[in-house]
């Protein structure tokens, strides 16, 4: 299985700081790389597809980079709404598998 | 709208039989492959099982393989994942996903219902 790893686990920010979350694969996985955000008693979300396709309907403030197996999620400028836990996952083989998450706290 | 809905989950013993269900509606059932995503009370997810659209191609995590079955029925909308030889591992919230794909394969997850909490205890 590919294995994936998130740093930081977690992170302190503060409204309208610039925040990048890292995740990198086990092996290369082209630009298979999803990014989910889930908050509290919620389902996770999709933010990201293919590793920089933002999803219909998610902030423009939220843009992802990356291929091979090094991939990062940037938000442009944090919001309230945007303290919550954030994964990514590989689809490039099966299992899909996902990274340990990163939470994402309010300074 | 949009929507998911898993139901079936409960408290159940080790090495009994559970079977999950998920409704969907909003969206045409039968041209996504449809998933079971898991977590574990404070962890992180785990992918447990995918189906392709026409029941055709089907995966599972190597933790369930030989325990667990996915299967859909287009004609009603609905995903289900029948789960025998529980374990307390099992034990998680059970969330029901749809692809963005034809085949479960490379796909992501971009619906999700609202999970199903299943707990394997004696």
């Amino acid at each position: 299985d590919i294995q994936m790893t998130q740093s930081p686990s977690s992170l302190s920010a503060s409204v309208g700081d610039r925040v990048t979350i890292t995740c990198r694969a086990s092996q290369s996985i082209s630009s298979y790389l999803n990014w989910y955000q889930q908050k509290p008693g919620k389902a996770p979300k999709l933010l990201i597809y293919a590793a920089s396709s933002l999803q219909s309907g998610v902030p423009s403030r939220f843009s992802g980079s990356g291929s091979g197996t090094d991939f990062t999620l940037t938000i442009s400028s944090l919001q309230p709404e945007d303290f919550a836990t954030y994964y990514c996952q590989q689809s490039y083989s099966t299992p899909p598998t996902f990274g340990q998450g990163t939470r994402l706290e309010i300074k | 709208e949009v929507q998911l809905v898993e139901s079936g989950g409960g408290l159940v013993q080790p090495g009994r039989s559970l079977r999950l269900s998920c409704a969907a509606s909003g969206f045409t059932f039968d041209d996504y492959a449809m998933h079971w995503v898991r977590q574990a009370p404070g962890k992180g997810l785990e992918w447990v099982s995918g189906i392709s659209w026409n029941s055709g191609s089907i995966g599972y995590a190597d933790s369930v393989k030989g325990r667990f079955t996915i299967s859909r029925d287009n004609a009603k909308n609905s995903l289900y994942l029948q789960m025998n030889s529980l374990r307390a591992e099992d034990t998680a919230l059970y969330y029901c996903a749809k692809g963005t794909r034809d085949g479960y394969n490379h796909d992501a997850f971009d619906i999700w219902g609202q999970g199903t909490m299943v707990t394997v205890s004696s």
